[in-house]
């Protein structure tokens, strides 16, 4: 069974750090496209960023050169280190799989805030 | 960048009724629209992709039609647990993807 699990979210000031992890089980994230996206209160989801196998990475222009996403092969695991964080960064982050985003995690929430 | 434009923002329906919501991209897409249904405290569920392709598991009465511009999505007979929001998807060759702003749809 698939399954993705989020992790590392919480209250964060602004200007300051979080970094997410995103666990699957039950297929491989090394063969498939991976991404992260988010969800503001009241708001549709916002794509943020993808791991593509071979390394290739893209990022909303909202979020670049502010946040990396990253891949452990041997944790089966991806990442979205977050820095510079702003209020408009609020939101429920959720990990999904595939370019039809065909499963995805329970979200992990974000809070910057002073 | 590719704009997803999709109407109504809201509907009020009742069980049975047919559920028509429309997408509009701000240039021609082929056949690249999916769909999406979220409900209160859940994560979104892929329910057709490729505008017409329906995701495994999916009950029949959902469909989705479309290409280039203009993409729709159709539940034939409104049950109770479809009362949702839902969006439609574009995802581009850049590695991009842009949703739609959600249909909410409500019991009337």
């Amino acid at each position: 069974e698939v399954q993705l699990v989020e992790s590392g979210g919480g209250l964060v000031q602004p200007g300051g750090s979080l970094r997410l992890s995103c666990a699957a089980s039950g297929f491989t994230v090394a063969d498939n496209y991976m991404s992260w996206l988010r969800q503001a209160p009241g708001k549709g989801p916002e794509w943020v960023s993808v791991f593509y196998s071979g390394g290739v990475t893209s990022y909303a222009d909202s979020v670049k050169g502010r946040f990396t996403i990253s891949r452990d092969n041997s944790k089966n695991t991806i990442y979205l280190q977050m820095n510079s964080l702003r209020d408009d960064d609020s939101a429920i982050y959720y990990c999904a799989r595939g370019d039809y985003f065909d499963h995805w995690g329970q979200g992990t929430r974000v809070t910057v805030s002073s | 960048d590719i704009q997803m434009t999709q109407s109504p923002s809201s509907l009020s329906a009742s069980v049975g009724d047919r559920v028509t919501i429309t997408c509009q991209a701000s240039q021609d897409i082929s056949y690249s629209v999916n769909w999406f249904q979220q409900k209160p405290g859940q994560a979104p569920k892929l329910l057709i992709y490729d505008a017409s392709t329906l995701e495994k598991g999916v009950p029949s009465r959902f469909s989705g039609h479309g290409s280039g511009t203009d993409f729709t999505f159709t539940i034939t007979s409104l049950q109770p647990e479809d009362f949702a929001t839902y969006y439609c998807q574009h995802y581009d060759n850049l590695l991009r993807w842009t949703f739609g702003q959600g249909t909410k749809v409500e019991v009337k």
